[in-house]
């Protein structure tokens, strides 16, 4: 069965702090996605990854960082977290290539910074 | 520049009912159309996908939905819905040739007893 697995479920931290997500998978794959969800907005993509070491920013890349040092594991950093950064947070990733492959998520971080 | 646009936020029903939830897209390019679901305090998960060939795709829990390229939606349709239908379901669409996956708002559907 195949797995994306999100280190926390649900966090609280303080305006400032450095914030790491992690997520990892188990399925080999190549493509890696951030994404942040909100209510009335749907998912917006903030950081993605086809490769080790190889990143793109998506839409909302601003205030978050990413690291990819290893296939299965894609982190997401917020350097200072702000209050407009609660949100939840979801990992997701798909087979190499482009288009057709439906993305596996994982079951997602809330996130409130207070 | 690609765009989703969920046209219903909420839709209620009751049981036994059908149901659409609507969707549009707009791109200049060929897509691949997707629709997810999220069950309460869970990730995303592939409920049916259109690639190419029949416009009619179907799912494994009775979910349909048709591509209609001219009117450019990707409407999803139930004839009889569940208690445990209820959830959040999210219409995407990528470029045939991107990496980058465009999410609707969201409609959640609300299945009355």
């Amino acid at each position: 069965d195949v797995k994306v697995t999100q280190s926390s479920r649900y966090l609280v931290k303080r305006t400032g702090e450095k914030v790491f997500l992690e997520c990892v998978q188990d399925m080999d794959h190549e493509n890696m996605f951030w994404y942040r969800q909100d209510p009335g907005l749907g998912l917006r993509l903030i950081y993605f990854s086809y490769d080790v070491k190889m990143k793109e920013k998506g839409d909302i890349p601003e205030g978050y960082s990413v690291s990819r040092e290893k296939k299965e594991r894609f982190s997401l950093i917020l350097e200072s977290a702000s209050t407009n950064q609660t949100s939840m947070y979801l990992c997701a990733s798909s087979p190499a290539g482009t288009g057709g492959y439906e993305q596996y998520f994982g079951p997602g971080t809330r996130l409130t910074v207070t | 520049a690609q765009s989703v646009t969920q046209l219903d936020s909420q839709v209620p029903v009751f049981e036994e009912a059908p149901v659409e939830l609507r969707c549009n897209y707009s791109s200049s390019v060929s897509v691949y159309l997707f629709w997810y679901v999220q069950y309460p305090n869970q990730g995303l998960q592939l409920l049916l996908k259109y690639l190419s060939g029949s416009t009619l795709v179907e799912s494994i829990n009775g979910f349909e939905a048709e591509f209609n390229k001219s009117q450019t939606s990707f409407h999803l349709r139930k004839p009889s819905v569940h208690i445990s239908d209820t959830a959040e379901y999210f219409c995407a669409v990528i470029n045939t040739g991107g990496f980058k996956t465009i999410f609707g708002a969201g409609t959640r559907l609300f299945v009355k007893a």
